[in-house]
């Protein structure tokens, strides 16, 4: 069992629409988590983190954040064809310092 | 500021031979971290430095593998020999502190034939 598990899609939805994307970890010790996006044949860039339980709202992308299920989402809120790419999940372990990324939701915006 | 360089951008090699990737971190980042990303195994974390010592390369696959940071500005990954399986991207990102909050390079995608 991978430490962070994502589906990987793809995860079709249309312009207007709002994407959820979906974590699982299984490490305890992870207390922040990060969401990444990348293009295809580009590198991951950071759009959100969130710390603690609940919701982290920053334009149209919020994050949610449950330690008790260990759960972890992202919704894009009015998704756009620009949104189409890789949503990579990652939790930072504050035993090792290390980010361990799951291996990806990749999502379509259609028109 | 110009962001993580990497280079080269594209690598073709035949197998056994030696690779050098080099990273050069955002100035005043005291954190570098050298990544692999396949498609079977998404991105894996290989070695990282603090303030060029390196702290855990516990993702390092084998001995053929070796990072090193001579200095604030400049890291190596080295592949020597290198087999057809290390083809992969490989990325530099660097961070400020140790968090989450990691800045990737372009990325050196390798080809072992």
């Amino acid at each position: 069992q991978k430490e962070v598990e994502q589906n990987s899609g793809p995860l079709s939805v249309p312009e207007g629409a709002i994407a959820s994307l979906n974590c699982t970890y299984s490490d305890r010790g992870s207390q922040s988590f990060f969401w990444y996006r990348q293009y295809s044949g580009k590198s991951p860039e950071l759009i959100m983190f969130i710390y603690s339980n609940g919701d982290k709202e920053d334009g149209r992308f919020t994050a949610q954040l449950n330690k008790a299920s260990q759960y972890v989402s992202l919704l894009i809120r009015d998704s756009q064809p620009s949104d189409s790419a890789t949503y990579l999940c990652a939790g930072l372990s504050y035993n090792t310092d290390k980010l361990i990324f799951g291996t990806g939701t990749r999502l379509q915006v259609f028109p | 500021d110009a962001g993580v360089i990497q280079s080269p951008r594209h690598e073709v090699t035949e197998m056994g031979q030696e690779v050098t990737l080099r990273c050069k971190p955002i100035s005043g980042h005291d954190y570098l971290f050298w990544y692999r990303q396949t498609m079977m195994r998404g991105l894996e974390l290989l070695i990282y430095f603090n303030n060029n010592v390196p702290i855990d390369d516990s993702g390092m696959p084998e001995d053929r593998f070796s990072a090193k940071m001579p200095n604030a500005s400049f890291s190596t990954l080295k592949i020597q020999p290198s087999e057809p399986r290390d083809s992969a991207v490989y990325f530099c990102a660097s961070s400020p502190e140790a968090s989450g909050e990691q800045y990737f390079g372009p990325g050196t995608r390798l080809t072992v034939t």
